[in-house]
Parts: structure tokens; sequence; C-alpha cells
């Protein structure tokens, strides 16, 4: 029973593609968000969801945008890939914006 | 920037031996939280500090926070070869996270 789940796990593309992450979370919590884990490890938020309302929106590229279809899911959409989008994209839920996060396992992109 | 930073970088030790990871970070905060990360995988949430607490426990875990030198320490005691993994700290401010770098920890059996 996987709480956070994303697919794919990886993704490897060419530079100019337009490619989606989805993500999915059965524990009912009312928040999602999208993180960007670099190679130094460094873990940025990208966006937040609360309630399908975008809450928080960091200074990303308009390439990117998040689809939430409902509360349960937060898909992220990235048009013309760049060799700096490469990276590892983490899928993350909460019941509240202050309460503990339960991450996915993880999205490494790799564009060529 | 309000990003949490964790010292070491790096941390090596036997097992048994206890580990010790430090936290400092830029601006108030209503409570800190501990992460783990495996290897190729999702963080996983460890411990959750409030800003009015000095000191928590949690099974061979111990973290402390010090507000007014903006601080925390995550100890691991008796450590495994199991706690292999890279630690992050968490501040919540504005609505949001921001982690830190991480100690990436390796515990030798």
């Amino acid at each position: 029973d996987t709480a956070v789940s994303q697919t794919p796990k990886y993704l490897v593309t060419q530079m100019g593609n337009d490619k989606s992450i989805k993500c999915e979370q059965n524990l009912g919590h009312d928040t999602m968000y999208w993180y960007k884990q670099d190679s130094k490890k460094f873990l940025k938020i990208m966006f937040s969801y609360n309630n399908k309302e975008l809450i928080i929106n960091e200074t990303v590229p308009n390439r990117f945008s998040p689809k939430s279809p409902d509360k349960a899911h937060l898909n992220l959409h990235i048009n013309s890939l760049e060799l700096g989008d490469s990276a590892v994209y983490f899928c993350a839920s909460s019941q509240t914006y202050n309460s503990p996060l339960h991450f996915g396992n993880g999205t490494r992109l790799t564009v060529t | 920037s309000q990003q949490g930073e964790e010292d070491p970088q790096a941390l090596s030790i036997q097992e048994g031996e206890n580990a010790t990871m430090n936290c400092s970070y830029k601006t108030s905060i209503n409570n800190l939280q501990w992460y783990r990360q495996n290897s190729g995988r999702g963080l996983v949430h460890l411990i959750l500090i409030r800003s009015n607490e000095r000191e928590k426990h949690s099974g061979r875990l111990r973290v402390t926070l010090d507000t007014s030198k903006k601080s925390s320490s995550l100890l691991i005691t008796a450590s495994r070869a199991a706690d292999t993994a890279s630690y992050f700290c968490a501040t919540d401010a504005e609505n949001q996270f921001y982690f830190g770098t991480g100690t990436s920890l390796t515990v030798i059996p």
C-alpha cells in the first residue's frame, strides 16, 4: 500500500521535449507538493497545492506547470526541457502545511 | 534564504557508536523536522519538534532544539549499518518547508 506513488521512476529524454510526471497519494491529505533535488542533494520546493488550489509557486520557470485533477493527484508537466532540468523530482503530501511530509520515491529525470 | 544547513556534510562511524548531526537555520520557526533519505529513495519523516520544546526522543533518536541559537541536533545512539543514509532538517516558515543540504552518514559494520 504505497502512500505516495509517482511515475515514472526514471525518465530520459532529449532537450526540447515535453514530459509529465504523475503523482498520487492515498493518505487523504489536503496538501501536495513537488520538490526538486539537485546533484548536491539540495531540496527545493517547486509547487504546493491545497484542496486543488495553488498556494505556493516558487521562482520556477513557467515551462513547469502543476496539474491537480483532484485532491489525491498532483501531476507535473514540463515543456521544452533543458539540460538544467536534469534532477530528481519528488512528490510529497501532508495533512496540513506544517505537518510531516510523506514523500514518493522520486523520478530521476535526465535530459540529453 | 531561509534554508537550513546541516553539519557535518559527511560523517563516518563504527557500528555501535553514536552519531550527532547539527542543523542551523535563519528565521523564526513553528517547528523543525528531521528526515532520513536512503539512497535512491524518498525522504522519510523521523521526528518533529515544536518551537516551544527543547528536547524530544523517539527510540534511538534524540532531538534538541535551541531557538535562541537557531539550531537543532539529531543524536542517533547505538548506530547500526541500516542507519546509513542522508539526514535532513526542515524548518517551516511562510507556509512552506525549507530543507538543508543534508548530512551523509555512513555506519561501518
